[in-house]
């Protein structure tokens, strides 16, 4: 089965200071990428995706991701953030499943970042 | 606007009072999910349904039941809600369901005592 792995629970970090989140992924195949936003007491939000092209993706906040095939990667960074960047993250992957027979969207566990005045 | 409606926002509950959880969007989408969010484990899906009248299991199906007799509408069913099923739920949706984003609800967060 299909798993990705946030290796960082909680991530705390000064505010204007640089800040790398980690993803990484099981799936050898093809795969659709994503990483979600969760402020306080709301849904989860789309900050960015990889679908083809270039591996080097951006938000329009300031986020980028770069899509690793070698390494099964897509980590999320800033390099410089705000006190307004405080909520959850979530890496989440879509691979086709060819034991299900269609794809299927596997969420990491979230990482929460907090941003230090 | 384009969104994802669920209500209600807050439900308490008691064990075994049947419930349901409605889900609505205005996007014509056709891919619609559940999922439920707990501390240190993420969000599991629930059930999912790849259009009108086709549903199928997530990861954690066990207690819960789904339909979608339109488009439009996912509602989530609790028959006989226990405490373990105390929890934040979503409901998303997609145009397709492999590479398209998701665009959630608000959430739902149910207290079943």
């Amino acid at each position: 089965a299909q798993s990705v792995t946030q290796l960082d629970s909680q991530v705390p970090v000064f505010e204007e200071a640089p800040v790398e989140l980690r993803c990484n992924y099981s799936s050898s195949v093809s795969v659709y990428l994503f990483w979600y936003v969760q402020y306080p007491n709301q849904g989860l939000q789309l900050l960015l995706k990889y679908l083809s092209g270039s591996t080097l993706v951006e938000s329009i906040n300031g986020f980028e991701a770069e899509f690793n095939k070698s390494q099964t990667s897509f980590h999320l960074r800033k390099p410089s953030v705000h006190i307004s960047d405080t909520a959850e993250y979530f890496c989440a992957v879509s691979a086709f499943n060819s034991g299900a027979g269609s794809y299927q969207l596997t969420f990491g566990k979230g990482t929460k970042l907090s941003v230090i005045p | 606007e384009a969104q994802v409606t669920q209500n209600p926002r807050y439900l308490i509950t008691v064990t075994g009072k049947k419930l349901t959880v409605t889900c609505s969007q205005n996007m014509n989408h056709e891919y619609m999910s559940w999922y439920r969010q707990d501390p240190g484990l993420g969000l599991r899906q629930i059930y999912y349904s790849m259009n009108v009248e086709v549903t199928d299991k997530g990861d954690v199906p066990e207690g819960y039941k789904v339909s979608r007799k339109e488009k439009r509408n996912f509602p989530l069913i609790l028959e006989s809600p226990s405490p373990n099923q105390t929890s934040l739920y979503f409901c998303a949706s997609s145009l397709y369901s492999y590479n398209s984003p998701l665009h959630f609800g608000n959430g739902t967060r149910l207290t079943v005592t």
